[in-house]
């Protein structure tokens, strides 16, 4: 089945406790990309990435980092989460970047 | 600063009638504009997307584009139960996102 997969669903964490947020594609895309969702603001762009080693920011990429060694993986890192990183994330692909597919989501809280 | 505006809602439409969601977007050189389904807890799934003006037409969708007054819009026929969700509408290759209506279908 094609899909987007994340990891994990959900994740209770304390506040500056390194995590990385796991996301695999199966489906050869070329186009990946992060985002948080947020109550009242929507889907905001974290970063983004058009092929292995091609990653660019997006619209609130402060306090996160990523990277793409391989096509189907694209993990994302908070290095010191603090609570204002409180989200719905969702990791998305693309084969041409036009219409996305995405994972289920990541509910993440920092206390 | 791009900007895609949505009327947050709820918009409330009884079953079987027509529901009509409506996007302005501020970049008059956007060319691709996208219309995703958020069910509750769920994540967004693409229903339609459109590049040139007029009508698009996917079953019961149909996606309404008019870039001189910078809108687009989507219209569900013979709404259902089930297309109660938040509607999510983004503009461009970049994906700039409205913040999303809720439509509520009424049995």
């Amino acid at each position: 089945e094609a899909q987007v997969t994340q990891n994990p669903r959900y994740l209770i964490t304390v506040t500056g406790k390194k995590l990385t947020v796991t996301c695999s594609q199966n489906m050869n895309h070329e186009y990946m990309s992060w985002y948080r969702q947020d109550p009242g603001l929507g889907l905001r762009q974290i970063y983004y990435s058009m092929n292995v080693e091609v990653t660019d920011k997006g619209d609130v990429p402060e306090g996160y980092k990523v990277s793409r060694k391989e096509k189907r993986n694209f993990p994302l890192i908070l290095e010191s989460p603090s609570p204002n990183q409180t989200s719905l994330y969702f990791c998305a692909s693309s084969s041409t970047g036009w219409g996305y597919t995405f994972g289920s989501g990541t509910r993440l809280t920092v206390v | 600063q791009k900007e895609v505006e949505q009327n947050s809602g709820p918009l409330s439409v009884p079953e079987g009638a027509i529901a009509s969601l409506n996007c302005t977007y501020s970049d008059r050189g956007s060319q691709s504009f996208f219309w995703y389904r958020q069910y509750s807890g769920k994540s967004p799934e693409l229903i339609m997307f459109i590049y040139s003006n007029g009508d698009k037409e996917d079953g019961r969708f149909t996606a309404q584009l008019n870039k001189a007054s910078q809108y687009v819009s989507l219209l569900i026929r013979d709404s259902q139960p089930s297309d109660s969700a938040t509607y999510l509408c983004a503009v461009s290759r970049q994906l700039i996102w409205g913040a999303g209506t809720k439509l509520i279908i009424k049995p």
